[in-house]
């Protein structure tokens, strides 16, 4: 079964440069979530978004922006990078449209961005 | 405010022996809770997913338990093996008005190393 594809896996950037996260979610999942990991840390909520609408915003730095686009990719751009942005970035998708009683919701494998 | 606590913060068991992770929740109004289990730089996949009326899931080897009356929930490692050295991440969503976006609270997890 399909599962969510995040890109790129790995990404090395330099101290006050930009980067742009992407996420592929589940083929026919209508909302998608952003998260930070830090090293040992519990993944922290940055922003959902629900059939290209911004749902939900958690801790997102204003550095940071997000969107969906028409075919539900999504895409984290972060700019200004700084040392503690140096974690792991999950996406995960789950369909609330669906008329599911729960949203379980299905992650990405990460992408393990470090900042030098 | 909304708090999943679990315990203990790490074990280390040997392979072949049974184990059993804590959660408590203080997240309102409740709607499920997960149990997802994370290898190192992974992203976290799910175990199992309990409504307010489950008391009890199983998937092959992990069972959960949930009593929603004292708010909390057991994660029972059975026969264990050495690929279930990972974290175990006890999650609860919490559904926000209007039913349809929900959000997670994440425990910090339980690091379980199986040794051989």
């Amino acid at each position: 079964a399909a599962g969510v594809i995040q890109s790129p896996r790995h990404l090395i950037k330099e101290k006050r440069e930009t980067a742009t996260l992407k996420c592929y979610p589940i083929p026919r999942h209508d909302t998608v979530y952003w998260y930070q990991q830090g090293p040992g840390q519990d993944p922290q909520f940055l922003i959902s978004f629900y059939e290209k609408m911004q749902s939900d915003k958690g801790s997102i730095p204003d550095r940071f922006s997000a969107q969906q686009f028409s075919d539900y990719h999504s895409e984290l751009n972060m700019s200004s990078l700084e040392l503690g942005d140096s974690a792991l970035y999950f996406c995960a998708s789950t369909s609330l449209g669906a008329g599911y009683s729960y949203n379980e919701q299905f992650f990405g494998p990460g992408t393990r961005l470090t900042v030098l | 405010k909304n708090q999943v606590e679990q315990s203990p913060q790490s074990l280390i068991i040997l392979e072949g022996k049974n184990c059993t992770l804590q959660c408590n929740y203080t997240v309102s109004p409740f709607s499920n809770l997960r149990w997802y289990k994370q290898d190192t730089g992974r992203g976290p996949v799910s175990l199992t997913i309990m409504t307010f009326s489950e008391n009890t899931k199983s998937n092959g080897r992990y069972t959960a338990t949930l009593d929603a009356d004292t708010k909390q929930s057991s994660l029972h490692i059975t026969a264990s093996q050495l690929s279930d050295s990972a974290s175990y991440i006890c999650v609860v969503s919490a559904q926000r008005s209007g039913g349809s976006n929900y959000k997670l609270t994440f425990g910090k997890g339980t690091l379980l190393t199986v040794n051989p």
